[in-house]
């Protein structure tokens, strides 16, 4: 079945740093591929999509390229804030099966220092 | 514009007990979803509601759990005999969309945290 595998975290970064959050996924069919976040206390929400092999994308500084030939969506900002510590999903919906629900990842935890 | 919202947003229960958990969608959404989130792990999917039927319940763990909508807004999530396993939080969700077309985001309450003791 589908399945998406993420990095472990929690990852700890300065603020302004570099972050690259790895994600892998498995499926049958040409899926789409999302990056959801959650904040402290908040409902998860969608921080970026992309629907097909090559797209990238992006959001509030983020950004993500569909690999299909890495079978990856790695999700990358240049200079982190504090405001970005959360809990990052990645998930997939797999158009070509017989359902579209998402299957999401175990979530990265990115906690930014000042 | 109020979002998904969830009620209780914590509930604490003793093993054996039954416990309803509602979901309020936002206004307008044809597909409500449910999931449930254990500590550590990303959002597992339940049931899918497309108006007022359920149009994919694979995700039910087990008879104990079952899942209403019947007017096409609210829905109500039952659980019976709890047991101290279906600790998680359980989470809603609201598409205006219909799932398999591409713009089918889907909007998050904030959780209910349940508790079986």
């Amino acid at each position: 079945g589908d399945s998406v595998t993420q990095m472990e975290g929690p990852v700890t970064l300065s603020e302004e740093a570099c972050l690259t959050i790895n994600c892998t996924y498995t499926a049958t069919g040409y899926p789409s591929l999302f990056w959801y976040v959650q904040y402290p206390g908040e409902g998860l929400q969608l921080l970026l999509k992309a629907t097909k092999a090559d797209d990238k994308g992006s959001n509030k500084g983020f950004e993500a390229t569909y690999r299909k030939e890495t079978t990856s969506f790695h999700l990358e900002k240049g200079s982190v804030q504090v405001s970005d510590s959360a809990v990052y999903f990645c998930a997939l919906s797999d158009r070509a099966g017989g359902s579209y629900i998402p299957t999401f990842g175990r979530g990265t935890s990115l906690i930014v220092h000042p | 514009g109020a979002g998904v919202s969830q009620t209780p947003s914590n509930k604490v229960t003793e093993k054996g007990k039954y416990v309803e958990l509602r979901c309020d969608p936002i206004s307008g959404h044809t597909a409500l979803y449910w999931y449930r989130q254990s500590l550590g792990q990303g959002p597992e999917f339940l049931i899918y509601f497309q108006g007022t039927g359920a149009a994919d319940d694979s995700g039910l763990p087990n008879d104990r759990f079952f899942a209403v909508r019947p007017e096409g807004s609210v829905s109500t999530l039952k659980i019976q005999r709890t047991e101290r396993g279906d600790s998680a939080v359980y989470l809603c969700a609201s598409s205006l969309a219909l799932a398999g077309q591409t713009n089918n985001e889907q909007f998050f309450g904030p959780g209910t945290r349940l508790t079986v003791l």
